[in-house]
């Protein structure tokens, strides 16, 4: 089986960085994603990690490490859209698990 | 814009009455997904077609039924909702590896 650990809530102030982890455990990995998903909507595609290592784009970056079945989103210049609940989700033998998500709550 | 629709966004039914939720895409994916998404909660997924071959999941109660009579469409049929399937109801579709989501259909069973 899968099994995806994430924080469940943190709360972080306009313009600073948050860092949000999730930790794995899956055979047959074959990527891991972060989705946002606002209240009440459905999750949007942020990023995809299949190698080791940093993967940026604008305010959004993503890291993962295989070995250690760990992975983080990172956010930049965080602004009160920010707010969000933030999945992260692996493949593993070709079945795309989620875990429950992260809510992060941008305050002024 | 090539996207995933889904209707109705908010669906109302009785305990027991028969319901079903549309989905549809033009991004000419050949793969679809049906999740069940009950809040603070991970997306469950409930099946998927890969072109024309359904997948069920092993703990997808039997009251959920699905249809995809072409590439374009995908149904989710509950035949007799109970008030624990009142839920966020996902699909999604993918062509490689990436899913796409479509906003959602939220059922209020009474």
């Amino acid at each position: 089986g899968q099994n995806i650990d994430q924080p469940t809530e943190m709360t972080a102030t306009e313009g600073a960085i948050v860092q949000i982890n999730c930790t794995y455990q899956t055979s047959g990995f074959n990527g891991l994603f972060w989705y946002q998903q606002h209240a009440g909507e459905a999750p949007t595609f942020l990023s995809y990690n299949v190698l080791d290592g940093l993967e940026e784009k604008g305010r959004f970056s993503s890291f993962l490490s295989r070995s250690k079945g760990y992975s983080y989103l990172l956010l930049k210049e965080l602004q009160m859209k920010d707010s969000a609940s933030y999945l992260c989700a692996v493949i593993g033998n070709n079945r795309l698990a989620f875990g429950k998500g992260n809510q992060v709550v941008v305050i002024p | 814009d090539a996207m995933v629709i889904q209707n109705p966004r908010y669906q109302v039914t009785q305990f027991g009455k028969p319901v079903t939720l549309s989905c549809s895409q033009t991004l000419n994916h050949n793969v679809m997904y049906w999740y069940q998404q009950k809040s603070s909660q991970a997306p469950k997924l409930l099946f998927h077609y890969y072109d024309k071959d359904f997948n069920n999941e092993a703990d997808t109660p039997d009251n959920f039924q699905s249809r995809r009579p072409n590439t374009s469409f995908c149904f989710l049929d509950i035949r007799s909702p109970g008030l624990g399937d009142a839920a966020m109801y996902l699909c999604a579709t993918s062509r490689e590896v990436v899913q796409f989501f479509g906003p959602g259909t939220r059922l209020t069973v009474l």
